[in-house]
């Protein structure tokens, strides 16, 4: 069984500071990690995705991936209120197996 | 551009009761797909489709069924609903690998 394990939180950060979010994976034969912010009772909305070990940078935002480690993050910089919500992150596998993680519910403090 | 429009919104079935959650994309997407969220947890991919005429299993099929007619629909059959299968449902597209799935808003049905 694939599995994407998520710290469920919440996570609370007081508004401004940087919001570390954390993903591990099961399978090693992964291809691309995605991560998707979901409001209460709204549907995911892609935040970034990411293929290759390193950083990739997207305004606020940074996902980091380390292969070796099987392991993705998310980083927020100058978080906001509005960026409280559920951060799933997602592991696509061989063909179109696509997991994703239950969860993280992050609270940004004003 | 609608992009992913899903219907019913809401919906509540009875013990045994059969329907079809309807999903359609404008955006010529070859890559569609049915997940099922239920509280507090991920998403459970049902089935997807890579084109037309072509679906396969997900992680939980069972009680589903999907056809893929059009490039454009993807509906999801539920022949006797069980309680088990309350949930919100997702369907999704994409255009091609390497890109990533755009969701539609949800059909949130209660098995009762």
């Amino acid at each position: 069984q694939k599995e994407v394990e998520q710290n469920s939180g919440p996570l609370s950060v007081p508004e401004g500071a940087i919001a570390s979010l954390n993903c591990t994976y099961s399978d090693r034969g992964s291809q691309s990690f995605f991560w998707y912010r979901q409001y209460s009772g709204k549907s995911p909305e892609l935040i970034m995705f990411i293929y290759s070990n390193g950083d990739k940078e997207d305004g606020r935002f940074t996902a980091q991936l380390n292969k070796a480690s099987q392991y993705v993050s998310l980083l927020i910089r100058d978080s906001q209120p509005s960026d409280s919500a559920t951060y799933l992150c997602a592991v696509r596998g061989y063909g179109q197996n696509f997991v994703f993680g239950p969860g993280t519910r992050l609270s940004v403090l004003p | 551009n609608a992009g992913v429009t899903q219907t019913p919104k809401f919906r509540i079935l009875k013990i045994g009761q059969s329907m079809t959650l309807q999903c359609t994309q404008d955006m010529n997407h070859n890559y569609m797909y049915w997940y099922r969220q239920d509280p507090g947890m991920g998403l459970k991919l049902i089935y997807y489709s890579v084109g037309a005429g072509i679906t396969d299993k997900g992680e939980v099929p069972n009680g589903y069924n999907v056809s893929r007619s059009t490039t454009e629909d993807f509906p999801l059959r539920l022949e006797l609903a069980a309680p088990s299968q309350t949930s919100v449902y997702f369907c999704a597209s994409r255009l091609q690998d390497g890109q990533p799935q755009h969701f539609g808003d949800g059909t949130r049905l209660s098995i009762l």
